[in-house]
Parts: structure tokens; C-alpha cells; sequence
């Protein structure tokens, strides 16, 4: 079984500074890890994924997220908050397979609001 | 990606009527989802739309209530029946290509509203 926990619900950044949305995953096999972004009265926008490969991934808009398989977290950072930022995001993650056929598990979800 | 058409985009209907969503892809598609999306939360699974046959439902989920057809691999519906105001919902059609089959893509949604 999978499960993905996203800490804090709601996150506020001034424009300009880090940000940081924190994910953590359970998974007793090795998984694949997903980001996604919501903007208002949108679908979801695939950030960026890791599957196989280097651990330190780089998504869209200046976004990245790193697999840690110690930490069992794929936090997500972008270094300058932009005002366009603002939006939820939605962590997940799939098992592994070669057949594309295993379910993904979201996460809670964090609501991103940038400071002026 | 893909180019992922959901119709329509928003709907406001009345207790006790049925709203069909459609959803076509103008990709390859080996899998097609069916999700919902209620107000301040994150994503439920409905169901995985099996072409030419009945659709595999999530706990929770039943075909009554939820009738899912897929006649081809890339075009599907979501018949949301006998709606009630607890409907209301965004509901989200998402596949899997054939050239990325383990990423899933979205539509826009669907935000409908019962009264």
C-alpha cells in the first residue's frame, strides 16, 4: 500500500523568497514520484516526475524536487517565488511498473499564496 | 503530452437530473481515468475506463451512479445520475499515453454544481 503525506495545508511565501512544499511518501516497493500543479479554476499541470535516474529533477516554471530514499521524501523548491506561483499542488506517487497499469496516490494537496 | 478535451468545462443543474461528461484525447491512450475533485480537497479515483467493457469501479463508486463508457481508446464518458447538491464536484478525466505509460495528464475538469 501507498500513502503520501504533504505537510501543511496552506503555505505563504513573500515574492522573491524560497519556496518549499514538503512531501513524504510511504511505499513498500520503490516508487514513482509526481508533482503537480492546480492553478484556479483549472485541471492539473504535470511539474515535474522522477522515475528512474538522477535524484535531483528540474520541472517546469523553475521548479525541483529531490528523491530522498533515506528521508522517503520528494520535497519540492523553487529558489524566487513569483507572484504566478500561487496555486495548489498536489504530490503523488505510483509503484513501479513496466506496464503502466498501477494507480497513483495523491497527496492532500497545499495551497501555495505568494506575498506581495 | 496530449491535448485533452473535456466538455463541458462547467455546468449548474438541477437534484435529480443526470450530466454526461466527455472526454477525448487526440493521443494513443492505454489508460483512462475518472476522478473527483470535491470542493477544498484533493483527488478521489471513480474508476478506470476499460474500452469496450465495464468500467472497473474504486470502493464507493458504483456503475448506477456513475456510468462510465469507452467505446474507443480515446474517447470516453461519465454519466453523473440522479445528482444530488453532495455532487457537487470538479470531475477529471486523465490518461496514460502509449509513449509515456507511466505519467499520467489531466483535463481541464469539469466543475458542475447541483441545487
Amino acid at each position: 500500500a501507498q500513502s503520501v503525506t504533504q505537510l501543511g495545508s496552506h503555505v505563504s511565501v513573500s515574492e522573491g523568497a524560497l519556496v518549499l512544499l514538503r512531501c513524504n511518501y510511504s511505499s513498500s516497493v520503490p516508487p514513482y514520484l509526481f508533482w503537480y500543479v492546480q492553478y484556479p479554476n483549472q485541471g492539473l499541470q504535470l511539474l515535474l516526475k522522477y522515475t528512474t535516474g538522477a535524484t535531483l529533477v528540474k520541472g517546469i516554471n523553475g521548479f525541483e524536487a529531490e528523491f530522498k530514499k533515506s528521508e522517503t521524501s520528494f520535497h519540492l523548491t523553487k529558489p524566487s517565488a513569483h507572484m504566478s506561483d500561487a496555486a495548489e499542488y498536489f504530490c503523488a506517487v505510483s509503484p513501479i511498473s513496466n506496464f503502466g497499469n498501477e494507480k497513483l496516490t495523491f497527496g492532500t494537496g497545499t495551497r501555495l499564496t505568494i506575498i506581495p | 503530452s496530449a491535448v485533452i478535451s473535456q466538455k463541458p468545462s462547467r455546468d449548474i443543474c438541477q437534484r435529480g437530473t443526470s450530466l454526461t461528461i466527455q472526454c477525448q484525447v487526440d493521443s494513443q491512450v492505454t489508460m483512462m481515468f475518472w476522478y473527483r475533485q470535491q470542493p477544498g480537497q484533493s483527488l478521489t479515483l471513480i474508476a478506470t475506463a476499460n474500452q469496450g467493457s465495464e468500467a472497473t469501479y474504486e470502493s464507493g463508486f458504483v456503475i448506477d451512479k456513475f456510468p462510465i463508457s469507452r467505446p474507443n481508446l480515446t474517447f470516453s464518458t461519465l454519466t453523473v445520475s440522479n445528482m444530488s447538491p453532495e455532487d457537487s464536484s470538479i470531475y477529471l478525466c486523465s490518461v496514460r499515453l502509449a509513449l509515456a505509460k507511466n505519467i499520467q495528464y489531466f483535463g481541464a475538469g469539469t466543475r458542475l454544481s447541483v441545487l
